[in-house]
């Protein structure tokens, strides 16, 4: 099984949104509505942030938004704070009932 | 509130097995699925494997031939075994929970173990 497919890095303004996509195949991303999103700090270990495509956990600011459309996810983080700026990762449930992650984003709030 | 451990050797030689053990406080083992996710320096995340409380298991396919999950529920400890490592086996490892009843997301994570695989 591939990576995932993220842009290696994305940037944005305080206050500004940004979107960061993760593409796969029929057998990932387009099979279910399996997706999450995981934001990770340097040394530390990744935090959930949206599961479900679109569904964020107790504590997640609703700035962050997740959405699907045939085997591209999206993670829009709006109102960009200066604590986003960190790694993002997706994941995605699979055909053969394994998990893959995306490859991951860096970004940067400038 | 859920807490987990990962422990075990920090340096392995290469060709041998690498063993590491999460123990959990704050919850039961059987009624979750717990994974092994690995990060070697500067790269991404990578999915090692899943156990299910009631035994059942899946891995990465890229791995799976030297890859076992387990759980000790008497203990409270999952644990991960990797035989015959080589240096690409250098990695952050952790463990996770899922407490969403899928099998699709890692939401309560360890701090992670650093492992390298060096003679």
């Amino acid at each position: 099984q591939s990576a995932l497919t993220q842009p290696a890095s994305v940037s944005g303004s305080p206050g500004q949104s940004i979107t960061i996509s993760c593409t796969g195949t029929n057998s990932d991303v387009g099979a279910y509505n399996y997706v999450s999103w995981y934001q990770q700090h340097p040394d530390k270990a990744p935090k959930l942030m949206i599961y479900e495509v679109s569904n964020r956990p107790s504590g997640v600011p609703d700035r962050f938004s997740g959405s699907k459309s045939g085997n591209t996810a999206s993670l829009t983080i709006s109102g960009l704070q200066a604590e986003d700026d960190a790694d993002y990762y997706c994941s995605s449930y699979t055909t053969i009932s394994t998990m893959i992650f995306g490859g991951g984003t860096k970004l940067t709030v400038l | 509130q859920v807490q987990l451990q990962e422990s075990g050797p920090g340096l392995v030689k290469p060709s041998e097995t690498l063993s590491l053990t999460c123990s959990i406080s704050g919850g039961s083992i059987s009624a979750f699925y717990w994974y092994w996710i690995r990060q070697s320096a500067g790269k991404g995340l990578e999915w090692i494997g899943r156990f299910y409380g009631s035994g059942s298991a899946h891995y990465n396919p890229s791995l799976k031939s030297r890859v076992t999950i387990s759980v000790d529920a008497s203990k409270n400890q999952v644990s991960l075994r990797l035989t015959s490592v080589t240096a690409a086996d250098t990695a952050v490892y952790y463990c996770a929970r899922d407490d969403l009843g899928v099998g699709a997301s890692a939401v309560y994570w360890g701090q992670g173990t650093q492992v390298t695989v060096s003679s």
